[in-house]
């Protein structure tokens, strides 16, 4: 069965440091991995997936995440933390299909 | 292009009573998703349609839950009679086909009192 395990449910950095997300997952297929951001309101956005191409994946607003299978992790970074990037930010896992296995979500808070 | 819209936004309801939320997916999307994030905890896979059809509805929690998506466009998710419980927020998302990306709508946050 998959899962995933985001390591901190809340996360404060200072405008500027370096953003760093964890996700550790399980599954017994090669994963699909993906992370998604949510803004005060807004809907579920995806920032990007790993889909076993690049095991470097870059996205949108400067973000980027690591597959490293012998670690079974994809966490996600930002080098400069800005703070329009204070949201809530979910890893997802999946085996190729719309059925997204969800972490419990990490809310970053970014201080000035 | 409008996005996956929901109403309402946010619902408060007492306990044994009836809610219908509703999901309008992007216009030509085929593949419907509810997902539900109780709080505090993950966001959780309820059903899948394709088009009108009912793919896969492992994820819903007990027969007080009832999707709906006739003419395969918008899809209501009705609960009834609400419990304590069913509080939390559900998602809606919608993508062209099973296994591309899905867009999620915003939510609706559900509060059973």
């Amino acid at each position: 069965a998959q899962s995933v395990t985001q390591l901190g449910s809340h996360v404060s950095v200072s405008e500027g440091a370096l953003v760093l997300l964890r996700c550790n997952y399980s599954s017994s297929v090669p994963p699909y991995l993906f992370w998604y951001v949510q803004y005060p309101n807004q809907g579920l956005q995806l920032l990007l997936k790993y889909t076993s191409a690049a095991t470097l994946v870059k996205g949108i607003n400067g973000f980027e995440a690591e597959f490293k299978k012998s670690e079974t992790s994809f966490h996600l970074t930002k080098p400069s933390a800005h703070m329009s990037d204070a949201a809530e930010y979910f890893c997802a896992v999946s085996e190729g299909t719309y059925k997204y296995i969800f972490g419990t979500g990490t809310r970053l808070k970014v201080l000035a | 292009e409008a996005g996956v819209t929901q109403f309402p936004s946010h619902s408060v309801i007492e306990k044994g009573q009836t809610v219908t939320l509703r999901c309008d997916p992007i216009s030509g999307h085929d593949n419907l998703y509810w997902y539900r994030r109780v709080m505090g905890k993950e966001i959780k896979f309820l059903l899948h349609f394709v088009k009108e059809s009912k793919q896969d509805e492992s994820g819903m929690p007990n027969n007080r839950f009832l999707a709906e998506r006739t003419g395969g466009t918008y899809s209501t998710l009705k609960v009834q009679p609400a419990e304590l419980e069913d509080s939390g927020v559900y998602f809606c998302a919608s993508s062209l086909g099973g296994n591309t990306e899905a867009f999620f709508g915003q939510g609706t946050r559900l509060t059973v009192v």
